[in-house]
């Protein structure tokens, strides 16, 4: 799997979009961008995954590069339970591509 | 759907007692997966299954660590001496398909 790049940590005011974004340059052609979140104690939790287009889902927006080097995690209206450390993982798709590889992630805080 | 459920939540033990861990998988979901998280290596995948067959045991860390899928509906990991070192919160996933994986709340196991 290609490596990516995240910052440390984030600040986002409650209420506000947050924009988290994820460097992935040696991304290859059938590789997905995955994005999972882990609130404090629980478990990861899926949010969102895209090849190509931007999607969107109930939860968040995801923006990819027409070169698919990058991509950003939107948040349209944080709030306090966004509170999180969110992971970007690129995976290729298909039978034996089960491997998700967790980085450190960007820690997110949404500030009342 | 109650999600993955695992058992026991906290699990304290002493060195060289034999530990089991639980996981029942969300129903109708093909593959499982066990992960542990500590702070110095962060999640790492152990162990996965498709329809209840060990597919790939490549990140089990020694022989003391074993896991079984009697059936579709439940799944053990087990460490057999327990160590120090073995202090972590193991997460158990499941997922239909190769598409996003559902994670479990976690047991946190300290070895003392």
């Amino acid at each position: 799997d290609a490596k990516t790049t995240q910052p440390t940590s984030m600040d986002c005011a409650e209420g506000r979009a947050a924009n988290l974004p994820c460097n992935h340059s040696t991304i290859s052609g059938n590789e997905y961008v995955y994005w999972y979140r882990q609130i404090h104690s629980q478990g990861p939790q899926y949010i969102i995954h895209g090849l190509k287009n931007n999607e969107t889902n109930e939860m968040a927006s995801l923006i990819i590069t027409e070169d698919r080097k990058s991509s950003t995690l939107i948040l349209p209206h944080a709030t306090l339970r966004d509170t999180a450390v969110y992971y970007c993982i690129v995976r290729a798709s298909g039978a034996g591509s089960y491997q998700l590889t967790f980085g450190k992630g960007t820690k997110l805080s949404v500030i009342p | 759907d109650a999600g993955v459920i695992q058992s026991p939540r906290h699990e304290v033990t002493e060195m060289g007692q034999e530990v089991t861990l639980r996981c029942k998988p969300i129903s109708g979901h093909d593959y499982l997966f066990w992960y542990r998280q500590t702070m110095m290596r962060g999640l790492e995948l152990l162990i996965y299954f498709n329809n209840n067959v060990p597919i790939d045991d490549s990140g089990m860390p020694e022989d003391r660590f074993s896991a079984k899928m009697p059936n579709a509906s439940f799944s053990t990991l087990k460490i057999q001496p327990s160590e120090p070192r073995d202090s972590a919160v193991y997460f158990c996933a499941s997922s239909l398909l190769l598409d996003e994986q559902y994670f479990g709340p976690g047991t946190r196991l300290t070895v003392t």
